[in-house]
């Protein structure tokens, strides 16, 4: 089975912080992405890349940024985190037209 | 842009009856895929069953059945026989075939099975 791994679960990070979500594929998938999870809006797009060192605006790019250094490897940036950044943060990898979801990194900025 | 509509944002079903979960989406495209998806509670975010455009018939994956209807932009998706484990929420996407393109998804129902 594919297994889309992001390393943490829940983080508390302060306004003003710096934060890094990484998230890694094992199958070798060409596409990954990074999905942002609020109640009532679903899922919104923040940004997706197709190969290593390639990246493009999803939806809400706005105060993230992105690194694709390895084909495994999709990290998610938050220069200066804002509390309207609190949220559930999905990465997912794809192969045919199917995505798979990592568990989900919970972030709450204080 | 493709957009994805779920207007039910919370249902309930009995143990062993059948549910519908309701989806419309807005596109100019005529070639691409639909999804559902499950999260359960805490946990992972699973596909369920996956459509392609160009294909008349539905998909059927064991319980889970959807009913497509093109022309209407309509995707449904039918649980029979409900179970417990069955309680999550349900993520209606949508994908346009070709390289380079992401999934959009619905705002998602909260299903509820009770015993």
């Amino acid at each position: 089975d594919v297994k889309v791994t992001q390393s943490s679960r829940y983080l508390v990070k302060r306004t003003g912080e710096k934060v890094f979500l990484e998230c890694v594929q094992d199958m070798d998938h060409e596409n990954m992405f990074w999905y942002r999870q609020d109640p009532g809006l679903g899922l919104r797009l923040i940004y997706f890349s197709y190969d290593v060192k390639m990246k493009e605006k999803g939806d809400i790019p706005e105060g993230y940024s992105v690194s694709r250094e390895k084909k495994e490897r999709f990290s998610l940036i938050l220069e200066s985190a804002s509390t309207n950044q609190t949220s559930m943060y999905l990465c997912a990898s794809s192969s045919n037209n199917v995505l798979t979801f990592g568990a989900g990194s919970r972030l709450t900025v204080l | 842009a493709q957009t994805v509509t779920q207007s039910q944002p919370e249902m309930s079903v009995q143990e062993a009856e059948t549910v519908t979960l309701s989806c419309t989406y807005d596109t100019s495209e005529n070639n691409y895929y639909l999804f559902w998806y499950k999260q359960p509670p805490s946990r992972q975010m699973i596909l369920v069953i996956r459509q392609e455009a160009y294909k008349q018939q539905n998909a059927t994956e064991n319980r889970f059945s959807v009913n497509f209807q093109k022309a209407a932009k309509s995707f449904s998706l039918k649980i029979s026989d409900s179970q417990l484990g069955d309680t999550a929420m349900y993520f209606c996407a949508f994908m346009k075939h070709g390289p380079f393109t992401n999934m959009r998804f619905g705002a998602g129902t909260r299903l509820t099975v009770k015993p």
